[in-house]
């Protein structure tokens, strides 16, 4: 598809359990990102990729978060001992390069974790 | 701390009329603003964005304007559509340095155009 793939859309974990969510850019977008969405909240950034590099991974809430992207392509979020607190929609963005003026972020329709 | 408000978390309004969204910040090294629209279920969708050299920046029946001096932004709809009912976020983001790549955004507006 033309659009940024992320599986699976809903994922219901136990409280420990690690998770690991995936996201497909579309073809050829260098920036990579990925932002948390709580209810009722705007999307709140967690880490950004520039191809394989992992250039900003300041948002990230805690060591149990980790993200990858190997070969600059798809990308992994992977979560650890999940917490309740971790419950939100993962949403995975792409652009050609950056968010400038040229390069706006084309989302994904995110994954939906609850952690019960 | 939010460095973009959307202090209106809903917004009513008769198709046909103007819609008129508002947005806060509070960085003054922000230098690029966009607008994204979000149906349920699925992910933000870019609307229109305005760079901080320009005022206003219009698309079709989208216009954004920017008052750098009082750090406000509004998106106006016009004529507003049904197909409009949505939630609108606001989001900014700085140049370069540890921000780079990463975008500020607001809670969000929902909008809903009634017949």
């Amino acid at each position: 598809g033309a659009g940024v793939s992320q599986s699976p859309r809903y994922k219901v974990a136990k409280r420990g359990q690690d998770v690991a969510l995936r996201c497909d850019p579309i073809s050829g977008h260098v920036s990579l990102f990925w932002y948390q969405q709580a209810l009722g909240q705007g999307p709140e950034f967690l880490t950004y990729f520039q191809n394989e590099a992992q250039l900003d991974k300041s948002g990230l809430p805690s060591d149990r978060f980790f993200a990858e992207r190997p070969e600059g392509s798809v990308s992994t979020l992977k979560i650890q001992r999940t917490q309740q607190e971790d419950s939100a929609v993962y949403l995975c963005a792409s652009s050609l390069g950056g968010t400038g003026i040229n390069s706006p972020l084309h989302f994904g329709n995110g994954t939906r974790l609850t952690v019960t | 701390d939010q460095q973009v408000k959307q202090n209106s978390p809903s917004l009513s309004v008769q198709e046909g009329r103007i819609s008129i969204l508002n947005c806060d910040y509070t960085n003054s090294m922000f230098d690029y603003f966009l607008w994204y629209k979000k149906y349920p279920a699925e992910g933000p969708t870019f609307l229109i964005s305005i760079s901080s050299i320009k005022d206003k920046n219009e698309d079709g029946r989208f216009t954004v304007f920017l008052n750098k001096s009082a750090k406000h932004l509004s998106l106006h709809i016009v004529p507003s559509q049904p197909g409009d009912s949505a939630v609108y976020f606001c989001a900014a983001s700085a140049p370069g340095g540890s921000t780079l790549g990463r975008l500020y955004f607001g809670r969000g507006t929902q909008l809903t155009v009634w017949p």
